[in-house]
């Protein structure tokens, strides 16, 4: 079952422009993760936020996380043109369940 | 390291043959995941092994799917017999120790065609 919802589904910009994304999900989590996928490739990870984080940053990423809402944010700054590609959250909720749940994902594009 | 190796990367059968995708994970890790990916019901997973155990196969689809992990470096998930609606990438990722706390390496997928 999907835990993760990212919104919006679609996502297209001009360079240089910020963008940003969002995950909601519905049960208790340990961890909450952001991975992309260009097209016709495996993911790659990009950030981990833990649960008693609230905001996280990784070069142009920053991430936040509110757990009373069950949702996180996902903002690139500067986007560039590699940035085109599918960006999923993935929750793991712990209590000896250790595979990650995906959401469907934000198809994001960098207009050139 | 290479990374999380598949193989193959395409596979084409026909409706009914077996098919075995193989996974190489990263040297020392000790939790494998088989993934499937699909336009409709988006990235599901199917089981996980830690330390070449099965821990949860409940994201298996039928009895058709099975998965093995003789040892660290070696898993297969084998679908028999295929059907058109297995059709989907299949990704396997490993990591070390648990998502709890850990980020997930993701292969490249194989692709896999069901006619």
């Amino acid at each position: 079952s999907q835990q993760g919802e990212e919104d919006p589904q679609a996502l297209s910009i001009q360079e240089g422009e910020n963008a940003t994304m969002n995950c909601s999900y519905k049960t208790s989590i340990n961890n909450l993760q952001w991975y992309r996928q260009n097209s016709g490739r495996g993911l790659v990870h990009l950030i981990l936020i833990r649960s008693n984080e609230r905001e996280k940053h990784s070069g142009r990423l920053r991430v936040t996380l509110d757990t009373s809402k069950k949702s996180s944010s996902l903002l690139i700054t500067a986007s560039r043109a590699a940035d085109t590609a599918s960006y999923f959250c993935a929750t793991a909720s712990g209590g000896g369940a250790d595979g990650l749940t995906f959401g469907k994902g934000t198809h994001l594009i960098i207009q050139p | 390291d290479a990374g999380v190796i598949q193989s193959p990367r395409h596979e084409v059968t026909e409706m009914g043959q077996e098919v075995t995708l193989r996974c190489k994970p990263i040297s020392g890790h000790d939790y494998l995941f088989w993934y499937r990916q699909t336009m409709m019901r988006g990235l599901e997973l199917l089981i996980y092994f830690n330390n070449n155990v099965p821990i949860d196969d409940s994201g298996m689809p039928e009895d058709r799917f099975s998965a093995k992990m003789p040892n660290a470096s070696f898993s297969t998930l084998k679908i028999q017999p295929s059907e058109p609606r297995d059709s989907a990438v299949y990704f396997c990722a490993s990591s070390f120790g648990t998502s709890g706390y850990n980020e997930q390496f993701f292969g490249p997928g194989t692709r896999l065609t069901v006619l």
